[in-house]
């Protein structure tokens, strides 16, 4: 089956800084990314829509200028939390569709801003 | 937008059939999907319905009325390890998936 993998799975940094996620698409070429965030307890809220060679699209809530995506290839994609702050914190998770338009999920980041 | 509803918590015994259902509010609909969570992992799928009825898959089945808006999931012969989130999620005509905030399954022997 198809894989998507996701680095780092765990990142503690500090408030302030900036953190840089990567979603790859290990065996297949994903023309779409999805970017989902969880906090504990609640389930998975779609973030933004990344498209390859395009700007991706927010979605209503979720800051752009914060949340910078960046999708330069057919299996990379990354998201970049800038001047994280705790409220930050959360699991972030990746998912990329194929050709037949099905999603796949990566493992999901664990992000804890001190 | 999706408005998708689904129980908080469900408690069941080791061998027993389970049922989590699912009501959904939909802008635009192009499926229906079960994953299953377990904590402090990534969602994994379970199954797909587009069309109404059953959709079976050893263990788990899953079932669709477009018209009432309305799906199940039943888990049969429970087992420990089932005890998970369970999420239903409604994709749109953009390929978007909305989850709704998941039904947690505890197995009890």
């Amino acid at each position: 089956g198809a894989v998507v993998s996701q680095h780092p799975s765990r990142v503690i940094c500090k408030s302030g800084t900036s953190v840089k996620i990567e979603c790859r698409s290990l065996d297949f070429q994903a023309t779409t990314m999805f970017w989902y965030r969880q906090f504990p307890k609640q389930s998975l809220m779609l973030m933004a829509t990344s498209n390859e060679g395009s700007k991706a699209t927010y979605e209503q809530g979720v800051e752009k200028d914060k949340f910078l995506i960046n999708h330069a290839s057919l299996t990379l994609s990354t998201l970049t939390v800038t001047s994280a702050h705790p409220e930050d914190s959360s699991f972030y998770i990746c998912s990329a569709t194929d050709v037949y338009n099905e999603q796949f999920f990566g493992p999901g980041t664990r992000l804890t801003v001190l | 937008g999706q408005n998708i509803d689904q129980p908080t918590e469900m408690t069941a015994t080791e061998g027993a059939i389970v049922q989590i259902n699912c009501t959904y509010q939909t802008s635009g609909f192009n499926g229906l999907f079960w994953y299953q969570q377990h904590a402090g992992e990534a969602p994994t799928f379970l199954s797909y319905n587009v069309l109404d009825g059953l959709e079976e898959k050893g263990r788990f089945s899953s079932f669709l009325s477009r018209s009432k808006g309305y799906s199940y999931l039943l888990l049969k012969e429970l087992q420990m390890k089932d005890s998970a989130s369970y999420l239903c999620a409604v994709r749109d005509n953009d390929y978007k998936l909305s989850f709704g905030a998941g039904t947690t399954v505890t197995v009890r022997a």
